[in-house]
């Protein structure tokens, strides 16, 4: 059965701490994994694709990397403005439906 | 290029009543989607469309019904609605199957 799982549910960081997202996922035909952000009351605001194990992503404080079994989207020396949600979520090559991850809830304070 | 919009941005009903969400996107997209987001639930797809004048069921289309007249149109709506209606709906499109989606800004939905 096709999975994405995003660990952990929340982080809290100070302001300039570096540190790492997890998604983990099973599916059968890759098709990409993207990675979004969402602010409270808003849409999810995409933010990259990968397509293939070893294929990384950069913007800004953000980078996103690619295994064949997980994502990792770090983030160096955040701001608070770097506070929100980001999911996770993979396509299937055969599929029409995306599966979206249950996401990380991240807080920088000050 | 406005992406994908949603009208309204909110709307109260009493049970019973019944209402239209609508999403346009001007991507040229031909995959459109309709989730709803609830807390502690993520995002639950309703139902999508995979082209013009084609609709299929996602993981909770009970009570809910969907046309895709045109291309950049995809409206969702509620004949009846109920108190476990009230939610956030929310509006993708994508270029093709199983690719990145787009969303709008959502609709936010309470039922009385």
């Amino acid at each position: 059965e096709d999975q994405v799982t995003q660990s952990p549910e929340a982080l809290r960081l100070q302001e300039g701490e570096s540190s790492s997202l997890n998604c983990s996922y099973t599916v059968s035909g890759l098709r990409g994994l993207f990675w979004y952000r969402q602010d409270p009351g808003k849409g999810p605001e995409f933010l990259f694709t990968l397509y293939s194990a070893g294929e990384e992503k950069e913007k800004e404080r953000l980078k996103a990397t690619l295994t064949k079994k997980e994502s990792f989207l770090h983030i160096t020396a955040p701001k608070p403005e770097d506070s929100a949600t980001y999911l996770c979520a993979v396509g299937h090559s055969s599929a029409s439906k995306i599966i979206f991850g249950s996401g990380t809830r991240l807080s920088i304070r000050p | 290029n406005a992406g994908v919009t949603q009208t309204p941005k909110f709307r109260v009903l009493k049970t019973g009543q019944s209402m239209t969400l609508l999403c346009a996107q001007d991507m040229n997209h031909e995959y459109m989607y309709w989730y709803r987001q609830d807390p502690g639930m993520g995002l639950r797809l309703i139902h999508y469309s995979v082209g013009e004048g084609t609709t299929a069921k996602g993981e909770v289309p009970d009570g809910y019904n969907v046309s895709r007249l045109k291309k950049q149109n995809f409206l969702l709506g509620l004949e009846s609605a109920a108190p476990s209606q009230t939610s956030v709906y929310f509006c993708a499109s994508s270029y093709s199957r199983g690719n990145e989606q787009f969303f709008g800004p959502g609709t936010r939905l309470t039922v009385l």
